[in-house]
């Protein structure tokens, strides 16, 4: 059975700090990774990854893939309140998209 | 463009009633999704469809249907509401087969009681 699991599954910090979410998986026929997060609606994409684009980076997210592990790590760096939300990881494979339970993210000021 | 909307954005529902949770995409995605989240959850897939006619089950479908009649609408429904049934209920949409990103509608949030 396909699985995804992230960690941690809670996690608070302060404005300012650097965060690290963790995604692994277990998924048969490996497509993509993708991270969303949520805020009290949606979720909204952040990243694709993909064994041709493993690393990326947009303002102060960045995110990186690792297949030989079969995980993924979603940085976060010089944190703010605006960052506080659930971060969700999800992995495509054959045809279904995976997602892990989530990290939920706080910023305290 | 609207995107993929739903409706409604809340219901109550006593036990053992009924209800189609309606979703519509105007992006012309061919895959069309529902997940159901609970408090505190990610987000668990109950059925998808690839095409208008074709449908498929995902982690959770008992006590949910679907149909797919047309590639714009994908509606979800509860037969016989159950405690249990009380989430969050997104449908998402996605184009082509290797178009990965997953657009979702707004969320119907349903109480069941």
């Amino acid at each position: 059975e396909d699985k995804v699991v992230q960690s941690p599954l809670s996690l608070v910090v302060h404005e300012g700090d650097t965060v690290t979410l963790n995604c692994s998986y277990e998924v048969t026929n490996f497509r993509s990774l993708l991270w969303y997060k949520q805020e009290k609606k949606a979720p909204t994409f952040l990243f694709m990854l993909t064994s041709s684009g493993i690393e990326k980076k947009s303002g102060r997210l960045s995110s990186i893939l690792d297949k030989k592990e079969l995980s993924s790590i979603l940085n976060i760096t010089a944190t703010q309140t605006g960052d506080s939300a659930i971060y969700l990881c999800a992995v495509r494979g054959a045809q279904k998209l995976v997602f892990g339970q989530g990290t939920r993210l706080t910023i305290n000021p | 463009n609207a995107g993929v909307t739903q409706t409604p954005k809340f219901r109550i529902l006593k036990i053992g009633q009924s209800m189609t949770l309606q979703c519509t995409q105007d992006m012309n995605h061919n895959y069309m999704y529902w997940y159901r989240q609970d408090p505190g959850m990610g987000l668990k897939l109950i059925y998808y469809s690839v095409g208008a006619g074709i449908t498929d089950k995902g982690e959770v479908p008992n006590g949910y249907n679907v149909s797919r009649s047309t590639t714009e609408d994908f509606p979800l429904r509860l037969e016989l509401a159950a405690p249990s049934q009380t989430s969050v209920y997104f449908c998402a949409s996605s184009g082509q087969k290797y178009q990965e990103t997953q657009y979702f509608g707004p969320g119907t949030r349903l109480l069941v009681l």
